[in-house]
């Protein structure tokens, strides 16, 4: 079936750090591929997303490469800040699907 | 600007209960869909609504029931509360099953005792 790993969490970075929150997929078709965030207290909400092999979603100051070969749709960002305090889902949609499937969620939490 | 609205969010329950968690979207969006959220599990589909009249079942259905009679409308009945649905819940909804950006309501958080 489809299924999303995402890195384990906690992460605690300090302010202005590289961050990389690693996910990889597996999918029985070709799958659209999404980076959702849930602030404290709210509802998940979409940060970026690539449909096919080698899209580059960015928004925010994040990106996540769509990369075929390895299966793999990693997040990054070149320097976090304080505001960037959340939980990051990894996940996915197979065309014809009637869902996504989510990864288990990292919480993400930067130091001043 | 409302989007999805969910309520109440947080009810206490105690095992044999029933109840309904409300959910309203004023997107004029035709997929709705419920998803519970629990630690270290990410989020599981309930139920979802490709339209009015229409559901059907995702991966985790047992226990829980929904109806579709309008557009903006999707409930979740809980016929029986059991501990094992102490969760977080959240509804959300897109204009179609494959476009993949869901808009998610706050989430109600149900404490099964």
């Amino acid at each position: 079936g489809d299924s999303v790993t995402q890195m384990e969490g906690p992460v605690t970075l300090s302010e202005e750090a590289f961050l990389t929150i690693n996910c990889t997929y597996t999918a029985t078709g070709y799958p659209s591929l999404f980076w959702y965030v849930q602030y404290p207290g709210e509802g998940l909400q979409l940060l970026l997303k690539a449909t096919k092999a080698d899209d580059k979603g960015s928004n925010k100051g994040f990106e996540a490469t769509y990369r075929k070969e390895t299966t793999s749709f990693h997040l990054e960002k070149g320097s976090v800040q304080v505001s960037d305090s959340a939980v990051y889902f990894c996940a996915l949609r197979v065309w014809g699907a009637q869902k996504l499937v989510f990864g288990q969620g990292t919480r993400l939490t930067i130091n001043p | 600007n409302a989007g999805v609205t969910q309520t109440p969010k947080f009810q206490v329950l105690k095992t044999g209960q029933s109840m309904t968690l409300q959910c309203a979207q004023d997107m004029n969006h035709e997929y709705m869909s419920w998803y519970r959220q629990d630690p270290g599990m990410g989020l599981r589909l309930i139920h979802y609504s490709v339209g009015a009249g229409i559901t059907d079942q995702g991966e985790v259905p047992n226990g829980y029931n929904v109806s579709r009679s309008t557009t903006e409308d999707f409930p979740l009945r809980l016929l029986s509360a059991a501990p094992s649905q102490t969760s977080v819940y959240f509804c959300a909804s897109s204009t179609g099953p494959n476009t993949g950006e869901l808009f998610f309501g706050e989430g109600s958080r149900l404490t099964v005792l």
